[in-house]
């Protein structure tokens, strides 16, 4: 299993411009969520979605959007690039969001918006 | 999520066995005690995680108190590459969707 997988690495975007950070997973999990993490700070929530076809915002949604055709794709899409936005950004996925299961990240896409 | 407390930073040696203690005097009988840990430049990672017994993994060991009201996350050998941020979380049975992490136990591992 590659478990939770992440693309690209890293990007440099300008000022508004648009892209698609893409996560896959291939442990069959249900939940899926894409989390931000700044420098020397704690996890931020975005969006998570708790199956094909339905999605939720979580606690920092403004700015992105999300989508989730699929069980094993979970893509965020970033419209109109702000230097805010720079951070780093984690998609990870569960089997449920009970306790009893844990969370997989995956490696990561480190954003800078100049 | 109910609070846990771990001590900032621990020092061990390579080789050696590292015991990471964490409390949570206020846990429930259905929260569940999850640990993880971030690498320097990595994504989170899921460590291993119990509800009342002591549970063992390729990664570590669980050790829950009888009282539950803390635990130790044992590394039997620690090397170079478990030098890392430790986190000690509680999640209820009905779960959440977003994992809080404290503050954590910034692991050294000395050569």
């Amino acid at each position: 299993n590659a478990g939770v997988t992440q693309t690209p690495k890293f990007r440099i975007l300008k000022i508004g411009q648009s892209m698609t950070l893409q996560c896959t997973q291939d442990m069959n999990h249900n939940y899926m969520y894409w989390y931000r993490q700044d420098p020397g700070m704690g996890l931020k929530l975005i969006y998570y979605s708790v199956g094909a076809g339905i999605t939720d915002k979580g606690e920092v949604p403004n700015g992105y959007n999300v989508s989730r055709s699929t069980t094993e794709d979970f893509p965020l899409r970033l419209e109109l690039a702000a230097p805010s936005q720079t951070s780093v950004y984690f998609c990870a996925s569960s089997y449920s969001r009970t306790g009893m299961n844990a969370q997989y990240f995956g490696p990561g896409t480190r954003l800078t918006v100049t | 999520d109910a609070k846990t407390t771990q001590p900032n930073s621990m020092e061990s040696n390579e080789e050696e066995p590292v015991h990471l203690p964490c409390n949570h005097s206020t846990i429930s009988g259905t929260d569940y005690i999850h640990w993880y840990r971030q690498l320097p430049s990595q994504g989170p990672e899921y460590v291993i995680h119990g509800l009342t017994s002591n549970v063992n993994n390729r990664m570590a060991s669980l050790a829950i108190a009888e009282d539950r009201k803390s635990s130790t996350l044992i590394l039997h050998r620690a090397t170079l590459r478990d030098a890392a941020v430790y986190y000690c979380i509680l999640r209820t049975i009905q779960g959440a969707q977003k994992l809080v992490f404290g503050q954590g136990t910034r692991l050294t591992i000395n050569p």
